[in-house]
Parts: C-alpha cells; sequence; structure tokens
C-alpha cells in the first residue's frame, strides 16, 4: 500500500527550464511534506517542506506547490541547472506525533540536459 | 562538524550469515532513524531509537532484525540469518530533537549484498 506515490520514475529538462515533479498522497493524516534531494551513493538531503497549513513555500529557486484536497504536491525548480540531476523523492509525515519516521514516494530521476 | 557516518558502506554476507551495521549520529544528535530502500523503490521507515531506548520499530520485520543505540558508541542494526531479499541499502538518519521540525540528516548508506 503505497501512501506517498511519485508517478514518474524519470524526468528531462533542458537547462534553464522549469523542472516541475509531482507527488500524491492518499493518507489523509498526512499534514507536513518534504521533498529530498539524492545523489548515487549518497544519503538524501533535506531540500524544502511545507505545512499543510500553507499552499506554497518557497526558497531560492525551489518552490513547493500543495493542494490537499487533490492530495497533491509539486516541486518547482527553475532555472533548471545541471547540478540539480538527481532522484528526488517527497516524503510526508503527520505532526500530531505517533509518527516518527518519514514515508517516502519510490523518487523521480531527474536529467538536466545541457 | 561531521555528518551522520555510516559503516561499512558495502557489506557482503552469504545467506545465513549475520549483517552489523553501525550508525555514527552527528555531533549532539541523540535522536537515530534506520530506513531500508530496496532496488526500485522508495525508502522505508524501520525504527526510531533515542539514547538507550527503541521509541517506534512500527516498521521493522518481526523476526531477524534487531537494533540498539547504546549510552556509548553507535547505534546498530543487526540482521541475523540473512536472506537475499535483505539485500538493499541501508540509511541512518539523525536529528537533534523529535518531532518535524527537527530535521533528520541521513548518512550515505550501508549496501548490503546477500549472495
Amino acid at each position: 500500500d503505497q501512501q506517498v506515490k511519485q508517478n514518474s520514475p524519470s524526468l528531462s529538462v533542458q537547462e534553464g527550464r522549469i523542472s516541475i515533479l509531482n507527488c500524491d498522497y492518499t493518507n489523509s493524516m498526512f499534514d507536513y511534506f518534504l521533498w529530498y534531494k539524492k545523489y548515487p551513493a549518497e544519503g538524501p538531503t533535506f531540500l524544502i517542506s511545507i505545512s499543510s497549513i500553507k499552499d506554497k513555500n518557497e526558497d531560492g529557486r525551489f518552490t513547493v506547490f500543495l493542494n490537499k484536497s487533490a492530495k497533491h504536491l509539486s516541486l518547482h525548480i527553475v532555472p533548471s541547472q545541471p547540478g540539480d540531476s538527481a532522484v528526488y523523492f517527497c516524503a510526508a509525515t503527520f505532526s500530531g506525533g505517533g509518527a516518527d519516521g518519514l514515508t517516502f514516494g519510490k523518487g523521480t530521476h531527474l536529467i538536466i540536459q545541457p | 562538524n561531521a555528518g551522520v557516518m555510516q559503516n561499512p558502506r558495502h557489506l557482503v554476507r552469504r545467506r545465513g550469515q549475520e549483517a552489523r551495521l553501525r550508525c555514527s549520529p552527528m555531533k549532539g544528535h541523540s535522536h537515530v532513524y534506520w530506513y531500508r530502500q530496496l532496488p526500485e523503490e522508495g525508502l522505508k521507515f524501520m525504527v526510531y531509537l533515542q539514547k538507550e531506548n527503541i521509541i517506534d520499530e512500527s516498521g521493522m520485520p518481526k523476526e531477524r532484525f534487531s537494533a540498539e543505540f547504546p549510552k556509548e558508541g553507535p547505534s546498530i542494526l543487526r540482521i541475523q540469518q540473512v536472506v537475499r531479499g535483505d539485500s538493499a541499502a541501508y540509511f541512518c538518519a539523525s536529528s537533534p530533537g523529535r518531532g518535524i521540525y527537527n530535521e533528520q540528516f541521513f548518512g550515505p548508506g550501508t549496501r548490503l549484498t546477500v549472495l
């Protein structure tokens, strides 16, 4: 039972353009969402997060949008740079306690083409 | 400030042997999480520990797997009598506190291969 779904295993985007990575979730208890970036042979590193009380959070080139009614979130990267090529994981949890681990999607491999 | 350290980075075991994976959290962090990533899958939470205590082991397989985080030394994830299905990347994360506003910092992982 996949509670966090990333339906695109890979995405190819030209350098300088916008990259949009999507994520859907099924558990309505989730109220805090995170994006992690992972390079080969390294652990995931935190990128950006959003609480369910917001619908948008921005940090530099990265913006996360949350649509609670659709149980959908997306990560926008603009402009895309070669160093953004990595696997991006969407993760979710709930703030009310009792869930210490994060629930991850399977990841989307972003490839930035020069 | 060194990050989360895991060793070994690669571990090869034959079926039936034991695997011990070690995780040293970041300095000042007393909360440790273990995750497993099977091939082509996302990371799956296994267990959450604070010093000397297992707080949440809801993702831990019921048999052959155990974890500890002693007062001194690294956290250990132990897999007894390994099987081929245990082949995966095992990631450890640490945080300075509990809850969503305490970021989990991940180590580079241990890649376990069971022959």
